[in-house]
């Protein structure tokens, strides 16, 4: 399978955890996308990487949450001292400069 | 900030009835794409338009992107149980990497 992958698919936790989440992307896709998806509305960006530089961040994205992309390849999302406002599906896309955005499967958080 | 309105939120129609969704930008747009979200599941490209007044079809779906290219819409013709799914537009404003959803139409198709 070469899409984009995402570990884990579920993730439960106690609020005041923190939490990480790795995205792998397709492999020679250079861009890489964040997004928060809650129930009945459309992925909400959160930030974008091309190569290993993070060339975007959403204004309303707390502090509390911190991305990587170490060596341009996968990435991984930080989620520190988790509220249960962060309960939501997170998503990752990866795609070619401005061409077609694939999605992977998303990593659904529950904030207990 | 940009805004994507999406309408309606959700659409209810028998087997065979057509269905139509509609995405409006608050700003003029470079792209947009659409995207469908079984339920359960991530959102799968269908299509990216980008010229003023473009129209593509893929089989029974039929895209339409604005003059003014501020808005664009999906047609399904003939709907069918496999087309239930939420639909979703996005649209990248001029020089913008970043692409803005809509809140998506949500279809649901009776046999």
């Amino acid at each position: 399978d070469t899409g984009v992958s995402q570990d884990p698919r579920h993730k439960i936790t106690k609020r005041g955890q923190n939490v990480t989440f790795r995205c792998d992307p397709i492999s020679e896709h250079n861009r890489l996308y964040w997004y928060r998806q809650t129930l009945g509305q459309g992925p909400e960006f959160l930030t974008y990487f091309q190569n290993e530089a993070q060339l975007e961040k959403s204004r309303l994205l707390s502090d509390r949450f911190s991305a990587e992309r170490p060596k341009g390849s996968f990435s991984t999302l930080e989620i520190q001292r988790t509220e249960q406002g962060d309960s939501a599906m997170y998503l990752c896309a990866s795609s070619v400069y401005m061409e077609t955005q694939y999605f992977g499967p998303g990593t659904r958080l529950l904030v207990l | 900030g940009q805004q994507v309105m999406q309408i309606p939120q959700y659409q209810h129609v028998q087997e065979g009835e057509d269905f139509t969704t509609y995405c409006n930008s608050s700003t003029t747009l470079s792209n947009i794409q659409w995207y469908k979200q079984r339920p359960g599941g991530h959102p799968v490209f269908l299509i990216q338009l980008v010229k003023s007044g473009e129209v593509k079809k893929q089989k029974r779906l039929t895209f339409q992107f604005g003059e003014a290219k501020k808005n664009s819409s999906l047609h399904i013709t003939a709907t069918q149980t496999t087309d239930v799914g939420t639909y979703f537009c996005a649209g990248n404003r001029g020089g913008s990497y970043i692409p803005t959803f809509g809140r998506g139409t949500s279809l649901i198709v009776h046999p």
